[in-house]
């Protein structure tokens, strides 16, 4: 079955330090990631996708993500840390299927950032 | 960017009582949308695709006749929850899939803020 995996329900951090949240995929075909964030109450914000090209991509907030083929992981980082990124983040792919294309989400892992 | 709106935000009502959940694509036409169900720290359930101007297509185990959905233009779906009991209480989220940001079916979906539905 194809899937996502957040292996940590949380991360802690402190605010200045550099954060990376991890993803996981198992997908059939070329792989198409995304990142979303999810503030208390609210809906998710898009961040960042991978289609092809660059392994590297970057995103809104100066949040990047790392797509590593072999790994088949899709790791979100952001060099320094603030206060205000704690929430819950989301990886998803898109799963390609007869009845049309759907995200299907990681567990979520829920960000700390200290001061 | 790509705005989804949905309303009302937040909703308390009796059993037995239906409720509609409007979600709008503010700045572009879908065709696509989808209607998301998320429990208290769980990840996002996908109960049904909302296509413009055909039937929804819902997930296994999603009442169809429940969670009526209907997409009458290319910015509003609207979910109805029917008969409402308490254990349809949830956060309901919407997303609308806008075309202009991908290709080859890889478009990005952009989600509203949600919605609190409490069925007493």
């Amino acid at each position: 079955a194809q899937s996502v995996a957040q292996p940590e329900d949380q991360v802690n951090v402190a605010e200045g330090n550099p954060l990376t949240v991890k993803c996981t995929y198992s997908v059939s075909g070329n792989p198409y990631l995304f990142w979303y964030v999810q503030y208390p109450n609210r809906g998710l914000q898009f961040l960042l996708k991978y289609i092809t090209g660059d392994n590297l991509v970057k995103g809104s907030y100066g949040f990047e993500a790392e797509f590593n083929k072999s790994q088949t992981s899709f790791h979100l980082k952001k060099p320094s840390a603030l206060v205000s990124d704690s929430a819950l983040y989301f990886c998803a792919a898109l799963i390609l299927t007869g009845g049309g294309n759907k995200l299907t989400f990681g567990t979520g892992t829920q960000l700390k950032v200290e001061l | 960017g790509a705005v989804v709106s949905q309303h009302p935000s937040r909703v308390i009502c009796k059993s037995g009582t239906s409720v509609k959940i409007e979600c709008r694509s503010l700045d572009f036409q879908a065709t696509t949308m989808f209607w998301y169900r998320q429990f208290p720290k769980k990840s996002l359930m996908l109960m049904a695709t909302s296509n413009e101007g055909s039937k929804a297509t819902y997930e296994q185990g999603v009442e169809k006749d429940k969670f009526l959905i209907n997409h009458a233009s290319l910015t509003l779906s609207t979910l109805t929850v029917t008969s409402a009991h308490p254990e349809d209480s949830s956060f309901y989220i919407c997303s609308a899939r806008d075309l202009r940001s991908g290709g080859g079916g890889a478009d990005t979906q952009y989600f509203g803020p949600g919605t609190r539905l409490t069925v007493l």
